[in-house]
């Protein structure tokens, strides 16, 4: 049982938009920054968001993060085949001094 | 480019140990902290261990504290992960992390490395 809490999946047709919860508590996510990671089996996971709502170069701006109190978010616009992927939370947690994920969601697009 | 190249797992016995290494290139070094993540087969990521630039602080999940051990050498640039009393649950790819702002501890990973693999069999 992850102390961040993510949905197992989430689908949506090709085009459609998808939003990714990830809920924690005062001593992570309220505190901390929030980051997200794509993960394809066999590869290196990517990130796409960091401090919460920035986008590294090269990620496109269809990958938002936002966050409010101890949740946040990810969404994904414009979805295409290609964003099927398993996408990840994470904070540090201050009361643990330790690095957290979320359990991870399954994006299948239909 | 930033490069970062895991190595040193394999396959082990319950209870024995094992180090990895990650040699980092294309980046300095001595200005990122860096972590250890892993994931389990079928399971999700798991941030094991990091440390601050400087070496003299680390953390560690509550599933390896006291067996696992981080340090870095920062002549060589490389990270390490020593881990010792290993079990079955310890199976899992183990990837190296950068942290992407200096002098920070992290999770913000902007770059990783492929992974190596650790079975641990009983």
């Amino acid at each position: 049982q992850s102390v961040l809490t993510q949905p197992p999946s989430v689908s949506a047709a090709p085009g459609q938009k998808v939003t990714i919860s990830c809920s924690g508590s005062s001593s992570n996510i309220a505190n901390n920054f929030v980051s997200w990671y794509q993960h394809l089996p066999g590869t290196a996971p990517k990130l796409l968001i960091y401090d919460n709502n920035k986008r590294p170069s090269g990620i496109p701006d269809r990958f938002s993060g936002s966050k409010s109190g101890t949740s946040a978010t990810l969404g994904i616009t414009g979805l295409q085949t290609g964003d099927e992927a398993d996408y990840y939370c994470g904070t540090w947690d201050n009361s643990l001094t330790a690095g957290l994920f979320g359990g991870g969601t399954k994006l299948t697009v239909l | 480019e930033v490069q970062l190249v895991e190595s040193g797992g394999g396959l082990v016995q319950t209870g024995e140990s094992l180090r990895l290494s990650c040699a980092a290139s294309g980046f300095t070094f001595s200005s990122y902290g860096m972590s250890w993540v892993r994931q389990a087969p079928g399971k999700g990521l798991e941030w094991v261990s990091g440390i601050i630039v400087s070496g003299l602080s680390a953390y560690y999940a509550d599933s390896v504290k006291g067996r696992f051990t981080i340090s870095r050498d920062k002549s060589k640039n490389m990270l390490y992960l020593q881990m010792r009393s290993l079990r079955a649950e310890d199976t899992a790819v183990y990837y190296c992390a950068k942290v992407l702002a200096p002098a920070a501890i992290g999770p913000q990973f902007d770059y990783w490395g492929q992974g190596t693999l650790v079975t641990v069999s009983s």
